[in-house]
């Protein structure tokens, strides 16, 4: 099956500083990516989706120059938290899907745990 | 604004129970509506999908249904077992070109043995 992965896994760093996190497809060119965002005991909240090549799509009220989002190749996005601060800690997740019919099946990454110290 | 439900926050079953677990939405025509399973510290991982033309799919022990009219789904899983104890999450699409998900809060299942 088809088989996302994130790197890292977890990551603390101190406030200030930035993160990146890696996605990528393993076994399929994936054309769309997702990255949501998790707080404890809520749901997933779509933050940005990007498409190979072209500029990232941001949610409303999701700051496009703190949340970095690079679709350069068909197996990778990254997301880059700039200047990170304690509020910026949650589980950061994504998505890849490879058609673009909704119909076509989203397969998520492990996630990634932030800790801004 | 758009609005999903899924009713329960936690769901206690004996193993070999069904388990039933609800999602309403409110002020959203969806296309597809979709299940997802989510272990602690994992990212989700895709069940069912069921399209908003189809009543009901079945995939081995689980169930799903969709009444566009009640603007809800229900989601079963016959002959429960602990292995099945999770995070179920519903996610609605609205059939745009890029297939947005739109989740739940998510169900807690526990299946007792």
């Amino acid at each position: 099956g088809a088989v996302v992965s994130q790197h890292p896994s977890r990551v603390i760093c101190k406030s200030g500083t930035s993160v990146k996190i890696e996605c990528r497809s393993l076994d399929f060119q994936a054309t769309t990516m997702f990255w949501y965002r998790q707080f404890p005991k809520q749901s997933l909240m779509l933050m940005a989706t990007s498409n190979e090549g072209s500029k990232a799509t941001y949610e409303q009220g999701v700051e496009k120059d703190k949340f970095l989002i690079n679709h350069a190749s068909l197996t990778l996005s990254t997301l880059t938290v700039t200047s990170a601060h304690p509020e910026d800690s949650s589980f950061y997740i994504c998505s890849a899907r490879e058609g673009t019919s909704s119909t076509d099946t989203q397969y998520f990454g492990p996630g990634t745990r932030l800790t801004v110290l | 604004s758009q609005k999903i439900e899924q009713n329960s926050e936690a769901l206690n079953i004996q193993e070999g129970k069904t388990a039933t677990l609800t999602c309403n939405y409110t002020n959203y025509s969806p296309a597809y509506l979709q299940w997802y399973r989510q272990d602690p510290g994992r990212g989700p991982v895709f069940l069912l999908l069921i399209r908003e033309n189809e009543k009901e799919k079945r995939k081995e022990r689980l169930k799903v249904t969709f009444d566009t009219t009640l603007k809800q789904s229900l989601f079963h899983i016959t002959a429960s077992q602990p292995a099945d104890s999770a995070t179920y999450l519903c996610a609605l699409s609205g059939g745009t070109s890029y297939g947005k998900l739109t989740f739940g809060q998510g169900t807690i299942l526990t299946v007792h043995p």
